[in-house]
């Protein structure tokens, strides 16, 4: 069964440094999403892209959080300057389209922020 | 007043068990139900979902919505260890973003 796979599962990094978190989508979906949450907390939506471009972002993706699809298979989320407090669980989720409730989002298995 | 309120748990049963999880929100733009399960280190997978109020089921699974008092629930018939999980709950309104508004999560025991 396809899967959305995310690397790497751990990243530990130094307050201030830029941190790349890679997924790869499944493959035939066209929507793609990145999720936080905070241990203990609520996951909370990031950003929705498609089309090459951002759909939908929230008030957490600011100037130092940005999205990409370098190729045909990896979508990726770069924070430019880590904070003590992006220190989270990162999902990547894909979808086939985004028309509404019925389009089931997939989430990968996360990537662990440790910001030092 | 939070918009979406999940009492984290844990919640501990034994086998066999009926098992009701439950969220209650303020937004009552809220249309779409959803209800996630979450193994640990791995990605929340969609459960089922309803829409408006009512009940729908699937297997073992029922999901129950109250518009009337903000209140939806989901119960597991017969659980299994198997089920052993974070249950998340999350719900958007009609039209519009899509974009999911999560619980923080149940995490639920089923012992043998």
């Amino acid at each position: 069964e396809p899967e959305v796979t995310q690397t790497p599962s751990h990243q530990v990094t130094q307050m201030g440094q830029e941190v790349i978190l890679r997924c790869v989508p499944i493959s035939n979906h066209l929507y793609f999403y990145w999720y936080r949450q905070i241990l203990g907390q609520k996951v909370e939506f990031l950003v929705s892209f498609y089309n090459n471009e951002i759909s939908e972002k929230s008030e957490i993706f600011d100037d130092q959080f940005s999205v990409e699809r370098p190729d045909g298979s990896n979508f990726t989320l770069k924070i430019r300057s880590t904070k003590l407090e992006d220190s989270a669980m990162y999902f990547c989720a894909s979808s086939v389209v985004s028309g509404g409730i019925t389009d089931t989002q997939y989430f990968g298995p996360g990537t662990r922020l440790t910001v030092l | 007043q939070k918009e979406v309120e999940q009492d984290p748990g844990p919640l501990s049963v034994p086998e066999g068990a009926i098992v009701s999880l439950n969220c209650t929100y303020s937004n009552s733009a809220f249309q779409y139900f959803m209800w996630y399960r979450q193994y640990s280190r791995k990605g929340p997978e969609l459960l089922m979902y309803t829409y408006s109020s009512g009940n729908k089921e699937d297997g073992r699974f029922t999901a129950q919505v109250d518009k009337s008092s903000k209140y939806i629930s989901l119960f597991i018939r017969d659980s299994q260890p198997s089920d052993s999980a974070t249950y998340l709950c999350a719900m958007t309104p009609s039209g519009g973003s899509y974009i999911p508004t999560f619980g923080r999560g149940t995490s639920l025991i089923v012992h043998p």
